[in-house]
C-alpha cells in the first residue's frame, strides 16, 4: 500500500547482529500490527501496538509505535537464522464509508548469515 | 480449531474462465478480508466485510466480486481469470479491527 512504506526493503545481517526494520504511515493510525511471513507461507502475528509510545517484545524482536510520528519500528536483537522471512507492518486507517480496514506495506525481506 | 481454512491451496486456470476462492472460519469472527499478494507489493486488500451482509471494497477490487450470506464464509470469485490476476490470495479473519487478524495458509493461483 503507498500509505504504508517500510524501509528497508531488504536487509542481509550476520548472525548476531541487531537490525531495525522502519514503517511510516501517511494516514491516521488506529492501530499497527507486525507479522512475519517465511517464505512461501502464511503469516504469523507477532503483535500489536495501539497506543503512542507503546513498547512490546515477543522473544528477542520488539516494536515501539510513534503515535505522533506515525511511525513503528521492529528491532530484531542478537538475530538468528530463524528470524529470516518477511516482515509486513500492517495498520487500521479509515477509509471512506467510515470503516476501518487493515491495510499492509511492502514488506522487509530480511537474510540471516551464520 | 481449525482457524481459518482457505480452498483449494493452488489452482491454474484458462484466461477467461471464472472461480470462487473458499474462505471459512470458526471462530465467529465478524470482520473478514481478502489479499493478494504479489512480489515487492506486500499484500493488497481487495474486499473485505464487516459482518453477514455488509462488504466494501478495499485497494484492489476490480474483476473480483464477494459475498457475505454467513458469519462463518467468505468467498471471493473472480469474474473472468486474467493473467494479472495471477497471485496468492490470503483471507484473514478478526474479532474486531482493533484485534490480531488471523490468516489462512492462502491460495495460489496462476491464470494462462
Amino acid at each position: 500500500s503507498q500509505e504504508l512504506e517500510q524501509s528497508p526493503q531488504s536487509l542481509i545481517v550476520q548472525e548476531g547482529k541487531n537490525l531495525t526494520i522502519n514503517c511510516t504511515s501517511s494516514k491516521t493510525l488506529y492501530g499497527l500490527y507486525w507479522y512475519k511471513q517465511k517464505y512461501g507461507e502464511g503469516l504469523i502475528f507477532l503483535m500489536m501496538l495501539q497506543k503512542g509510545g507503546e513498547e512490546k517484545s515477543h522473544e528477542k524482536i520488539t516494536a515501539k509505535l510513534d503515535e505522533k510520528k506515525q511511525q513503528s519500528s521492529l528491532h530484531i536483537t542478537a538475530s538468528q537464522p530463524s528470524h529470516a522471512g518477511i516482515y509486513l507492518c500492517g495498520a487500521v486507517v479509515m477509509f471512506s464509508g467510515g470503516y476501518n480496514k487493515l491495510i499492509f506495506g511492502a514488506g522487509t525481506r530480511l537474510a540471516v548469515h551464520p | 480449531n481449525a482457524g481459518v481454512t482457505q480452498t483449494p491451496k493452488f489452482q491454474v486456470l484458462k484466461t477467461g474462465q471464472s472461480m470462487t476462492l473458499q474462505c471459512a472460519q470458526d471462530m465467529n469472527h465478524e470482520y473478514m478480508s481478502w489479499y493478494r499478494q504479489d512480489p515487492g507489493m506486500g499484500l493488497r486488500l481487495i474486499h473485505y466485510s464487516v459482518g453477514a451482509g455488509i462488504t466494501d471494497q478495499g485497494e484492489v477490487p476490480n474483476g473480483y466480486n464477494v459475498s457475505r450470506s454467513t458469519t462463518e464464509d467468505f468467498p471471493l470469485r473472480l469474474l473472468s481469470a486474467a493473467p494479472s490476476q495471477t497471485s496468492v490470495y490470503f483471507c484473514a479473519s478478526s474479532p474486531g479491527v482493533r484485534y490480531g487478524y488471523t490468516f489462512g495458509s492462502g491460495t495460489r493461483l496462476t491464470v494462462v
